[in-house]
């Protein structure tokens, strides 16, 4: 195991469909995130678990979205009823506390690229 | 709202120059911690380096270096010796006041010519 795994790498679905994005992270690292990013735009926050409680929620994600980290391990990230402006790259980071907030260095995965037609 | 901002969009230096990438930044916090991540070409995305605020002294990571002004909430990231591989989009980032995540700027796209 060498980083954050994520998949797929592409999805391209339709307008009204479902998907669901898989994370791996890097293992004994308890932390994980999920961010947006557009083109042209820097990452955006939409989630975080500790172990597998979700401790922080976005005002971006809407309640089409859901995460989830059922065992403290993978997380998935649903998007239901996808519209076009869901087209992203979402990425998916981990970590391993260190001393306390903001220590963590956050490792991130290659992405996964969402295209809503 | 936290903001930060990175005011170049795109930079080229050539290669063994030194490049100074400019951030600013909004926070209520006191005490906090700031990044410099780096996103080459179609892979992912890697902490160059990283601030802590209470510190006086300036980070420094090998060939990467930051200066940290913090009355004027400025974390510009200089980059000496520049190399072909330094080619990649520089993301500041602060910590969200709530926790743990991060709020990343726009990016400045660094292209480095032979």
């Amino acid at each position: 195991d060498t980083g954050v795994s994520q998949n797929p790498r592409h999805k391209i679905t339709k307008r009204g469909q479902n998907v669901t994005f898989r994370c791996d992270p890097i293992s004994e690292h308890n932390r994980l995130y999920w961010y947006r990013q557009t083109l042209g735009q820097g990452p955006e926050f939409l989630t975080y678990f500790q172990n597998e409680a979700q401790l922080e929620k976005s005002r971006l994600l809407s309640d089409r979205f859901s995460a989830e980290r059922p065992k403290g391990s993978f997380s998935t990230l649903e998007i239901q009823r996808t519209e076009q402006g869901d087209s992203a790259m979402y990425l998916c980071a981990s970590s391993f506390p260190s001393q306390g907030r903001g220590t963590d260095t956050q490792y991130f995965g290659p992405g996964t690229r969402l295209t809503v037609l | 709202a936290q903001t930060v901002t990175q005011s170049q969009p795109e930079m080229s230096v050539q290669e063994a120059e030194t490049v100074t990438l400019s951030c600013t930044y909004d926070t209520s916090e006191n005490n906090y911690y700031l990044f410099w991540y780096k996103q080459p070409p179609s892979r992912q995305m890697i902490l160059v380096i990283r601030q802590e605020a209470y510190k006086q002294q300036n980070a420094t990571e090998n060939r990467f270096s930051v200066n940290f002004q913090k009355a004027a909430k400025s974390f510009s990231l200089k980059i000496s010796d520049s190399q072909l591989g330094d080619t990649a989009m520089y993301f500041c980032a602060n910590e969200v006041d709530s926790g743990y995540a991060l709020n990343f700027g726009k990016g400045t796209s660094l292209l480095v010519t032979p």
